[in-house]
């Protein structure tokens, strides 16, 4: 299994751009979540999903979209790339929650 | 206050020492708990789950106080291979809201030769 995978790993965006995060576990794992790390900050959680065709917000879920069309794909959407946005995203997904196995993460830079 | 506090660090210890972390949590009903392990520019992994009745795992010992929603983790003999920053992570309810869990900011250790 290749577990969580997260592409791109790196991407500079430019202010007002919009960008997909790809996210995708090969595990059947019904929960699926999206993060995002700030420096000396702790993980807020943006989305997430309890399973395919169901999501719901985070804590800070403003200038994002996701969808859940099937169990593997949980991609998030960036619309009108802002810099406050620059950061480090990372997908997680779980059969057993509460714990949850991470992906290796997209760094975001928005310029 | 926060929902998840830890003292960030760094802690610098030479090789072979004992360290220990602590984590306060402010909802008292949060119900499940947990170490992750962060290297640098790496993504978070599950050192250890935390139960009331304290639990090990080689050289790692992970404590939980319900009553003073405080929780704790040892390292004995401290290898260079445990400089990372480590997450206290706390999910606040038994079933339902997606299981959502909350992160502290982590501490930082550094083991030094």
């Amino acid at each position: 299994n290749a577990g969580v995978t997260q592409t791109p790993k790196f991407r500079i965006l430019k202010i007002g751009q919009s960008m997909t995060l790809q996210c995708t576990q090969d595990m059947n794992h019904n929960y699926m979540y999206w993060y995002r790390q700030d420096p000396g900050m702790g993980l807020k959680l943006i989305y997430y999903s309890v399973g395919a065709g169901i999501t719901d917000k985070g804590e800070v879920p403003n200038g994002y979209n996701v969808s859940r069309s099937t169990t593997e794909d949980f991609p998030l959407r960036l619309e009108l790339a802002a810099p406050s946005q620059t950061s480090v995203y990372f997908c997680a997904s779980t059969s057993q929650p509460p714990t949850q196995y991470f992906g290796p993460g997209t760094r975001l830079t928005v310029l | 206050r926060k929902e998840v506090e830890q003292d960030p660090g760094p802690f610098n210890v030479p090789e072979g020492a004992t360290v220990a972390f602590n984590c306060t949590y402010s909802n008292s009903a949060s119900q499940s708990f947990f170490w992750y392990r962060q290297d640098c520019r790496k993504e978070p992994k599950l050192l250890m789950s935390v139960y009331s009745s304290g639990n090990e795992d080689g050289r790692f010992t992970a404590q939980l106080n319900r009553a003073s929603q405080y929780i704790s983790l040892l390292i004995r003999d401290s290898k260079l291979s445990d400089s990372a920053t480590y997450l206290c992570v706390v999910n606040p309810r038994l079933t339902g809201g997606g299981n959502k869990l909350t992160f502290g900011t982590g501490t930082q250790l550094k083991v030094e030769l």
